[in-house]
């Protein structure tokens, strides 16, 4: 039972650089969302989605985009790497229907240095 | 707007003793459930707990028990026996009913003393 998967652990990028962060979920939920975590700090909200082919913007959304074309797969595309982007990245799923629809399961998070 | 505070940034307790780890809330919806994580060093978040607004007890899970009191809009993690795996940060969070976002504290940081 693997539940929510991201890749990579860790990643060093240069400032201006692309690159996309992966989750997939084997749950078959339907909710899934991205968070950062800076130090010493809770998790905001980056981008969300409530089913494949619907995203919307969280709580700090600017240089990130996302896309559900499946309902397994939720990428996390940063455009143009800047040193504000060093953060802990976490990817979570849900499934509001279901009895266990009040358990938000978390990826183990996505180290990423801008330098 | 929906508001998470955690008023501690650390906590230091002995082992075996039951620690309280405080959070307030602010929401004008009704309707909303709360949350706690537990993060230790190695980064993951443990979910640990879970009060909808309408449960009419508090929630319980082993040693965790959520002491929910919705007047003064606050829900405090109460951690019974501690325990030295304890030691880690917690974070309370919130969301709303029908929707799947999270709005977190800023964490209390809690050691837990052999």
């Amino acid at each position: 039972n693997a539940g929510v998967t991201q890749t990579p652990k860790f990643q060093v990028l240069k400032t201006g650089q692309s690159m996309t962060l992966q989750c997939a979920q084997d749950m078959n939920h339907e909710y899934m969302s991205w968070y950062r975590q800076d130090p010493g700090m809770g998790l905001r909200l980056i981008h969300y989605s409530v089913g494949a082919g619907i995203t919307d913007q969280g709580e700090v959304p600017n240089g990130y985009n996302v896309s559900r074309s499946t309902t397994e797969d939720f990428p996390l595309r940063l455009l143009s790497a800047a040193p504000s982007q060093t953060s802990v990245y976490f990817c979570a799923s849900s499934s509001p229907g279901r009895p266990s629809g009040n358990t938000i399961y978390f990826g183990e998070g996505s180290w990423l240095t801008v330098v | 707007a929906q508001k998470i505070t955690q008023t501690q940034p650390g906590m230091f307790v002995q082992e075996k003793e039951a620690v309280t780890l405080d959070c307030t809330y602010d929401t004008s919806d009704p309707s909303y459930g709360l949350f706690w994580y537990k993060q230790p060093s190695s980064g993951e978040m443990i979910f640990l707990i879970y009060q909808g607004s309408y449960d009419q007890q508090n929630a319980t899970e082993g040693r965790y028990s959520l002491n929910f009191q919705k007047a003064r809009k606050s829900a405090n993690l109460v951690i019974s026996a501690s325990q030295l795996g304890d030691s880690a940060m917690y974070f309370c969070a919130m969301r709303l009913q029908g929707a799947q976002k999270l709005v977190f504290g800023q964490g209390t940081r809690l050691t837990i003393n052999p």
